[in-house]
């Protein structure tokens, strides 16, 4: 069956420190990779796109990979700051897929203390 | 800065009742998306508008829910009747272009709760 799967529901971490979140999907052929950023209550902002012939994605503090032969993505947040602290999800468009719909992860939360 | 626009913000109802939701997104997307969001999931796509024309809604429960984009602007996402299972995020997004290269601007979102 097609998954996508974030790592874990919460990661917690200091603030200061990097924080590295992973989007692992199945049965899927990407041809882009999206992340997102969810506050409560609100919709998600775009943050960054990276593409199936791109390896590496830097935004300010923020670094995407994607590795199709581990059909993994990682998402990188240096320097990590409280204000970071939201949901962050991975959201894929699928070769083939219907008008390059994205599907979304369910997210992982991410809490960053002072 | 543009911004896709939803209303309402929060919507209460009772089960079998009728409840609308509005968007305008943002001007030129041709594009426009209707999600669903349950509580610690991802969204999930229900419908995809290209202009007027439905391009996508094979994930939309064609029993109860409908929607339009009659002048290929704005865009209104009904259900009718609602059912407990309803009780969710309703996220309107849009996008430049069709093809997933391009990222989608979402709006805030219409909380509802069938009671």
């Amino acid at each position: 069956s097609q998954k996508i799967e974030q790592n874990s529901e919460a990661l917690n971490i200091q603030e200061g420190k990097t924080a590295t979140l992973t989007c692992n999907y199945t049965n899927y052929s990407p041809a882009y990779l999206q992340w997102y950023r969810q506050d409560p209550g609100r919709g998600p902002v775009f943050l960054l796109l990276i593409r199936e012939n791109e390896k590496e994605k830097r935004k300010e503090r923020l670094k995407v990979t994607f590795d199709t032969t581990l059909k993994q993505s990682l998402f990188h947040i240096t320097a990590s700051q409280p204000a970071d602290s939201a949901t962050y999800l991975c959201a894929l468009v699928n070769y083939g897929g219907s008008q390059g719909n994205l599907i979304f992860g369910k997210g992982t939360k991410l809490s960053v203390k002072p | 800065e543009a911004e896709v626009a939803q209303s309402p913000r929060y919507k209460i109802t009772e089960k079998s009742q009728a409840v609308a939701f509005w968007c305008d997104p943002i001007s030129g997307h041709a594009t426009l998306y209707w999600y669903r969001q349950i509580l610690g999931q991802g969204p999930e796509l229900l419908v995809q508008f290209q202009d007027e024309s439905v391009v996508d809604d094979s994930q939309l429960p064609k029993d109860r829910f409908s929607a339009e984009r009659l002048k290929g602007v704005d865009s209104t996402l009904k259900i009718q009747p609602a059912e407990l299972g309803d009780s969710a995020m309703y996220l309107c997004a849009s996008s430049l272009h069709v093809q997933g290269g391009y990222e989608q601007f979402f709006g805030p979102g219409t909380r509802l709760t069938v009671l």
